[in-house]
């Protein structure tokens, strides 16, 4: 089946403009993650969904990010605001809920802030 | 917290020889996962394989293996017959409950 898609592939924004990524996991996956990557870096935890638990947050690097998914399905991350160093790669993955399952990554957003 | 590291930023080996990537962990559960993920270029994360802390055996797929060591805390990744396209950036990760970490990767160069 599908994997787990990200849109858009690529952004380029101005300094102060709002952006928003968005994430389609694979049918089924009830966790979600967000992860950064910066260039030649790892990955960088920025919030978690697990089905219709509460977030948890605690990666989100201000409150100039938030995050939002319904359910079981879509995802969005958007960051307002934005700021030359929020310029990476956003990674989203999904998974079914056992710790046994491995993430399943999208291909990611490249984002660049001028 | 768990945390996961990976004390080498940078490996190489020729092409067709063996090259093993450190990983050590830590954590106070007694069941758990480990996964090596391997990024190349195109920045997609691919899975590369999966150790079960409760299995003693190593977990083995094609070219790749583990050397899992549960009391050492330690999950090295083993390439062998290395070919030009295992050059990527490898990472380990712990999979626990509610918790999910990675290491912050190794650079693998294959020399041709």
């Amino acid at each position: 089946g599908a994997g787990v898609s990200q849109s858009p592939s690529n952004k380029v924004t101005e300094k102060g403009k709002d952006v928003e990524l968005r994430c389609d996991p694979i049918s089924g996956h009830t966790a979600l993650y967000w992860y950064r990557q910066r260039l030649g870096q790892g990955l960088e935890f920025l919030i978690y969904f697990q089905g219709n638990s509460a977030p948890d947050k605690s990666g989100l690097p201000s409150d100039r990010f938030s995050a939002e998914r319904t359910g079981e399905s879509v995802s969005t991350l958007t960051i307002q605001r934005t700021q030359q160093e929020d310029s990476a790669v956003y990674l989203c993955a999904s998974s079914f809920r056992a710790y046994n399952s491995p993430l399943h990554f999208g291909n990611g957003t490249r984002l660049t802030v001028t | 917290a768990q945390t996961v590291t990976q004390s080498q930023p940078e490996m190489s080996v020729q092409e067709a020889e063996t090259v093993t990537l450190s990983c050590t962990y830590d954590t106070s559960e007694s069941d758990y996962y480990l996964f090596w993920y391997k990024q190349p270029p195109s920045r997609q994360m691919i899975l590369v394989i999966r150790q079960e802390a409760y299995k003693q055996q190593n977990a083995t797929e094609n070219r790749f293996s583990v050397n899992f060591q549960k009391a050492a805390k330690s999950f090295s990744l083993k390439i062998s017959d290395s070919q030009l396209g295992d050059a990527a950036m490898y990472f380990c990760a712990y999979r626990g409950p509610g918790d999910m970490r990675f290491g912050a990767g190794t650079r693998l160069t294959v020399k041709p």
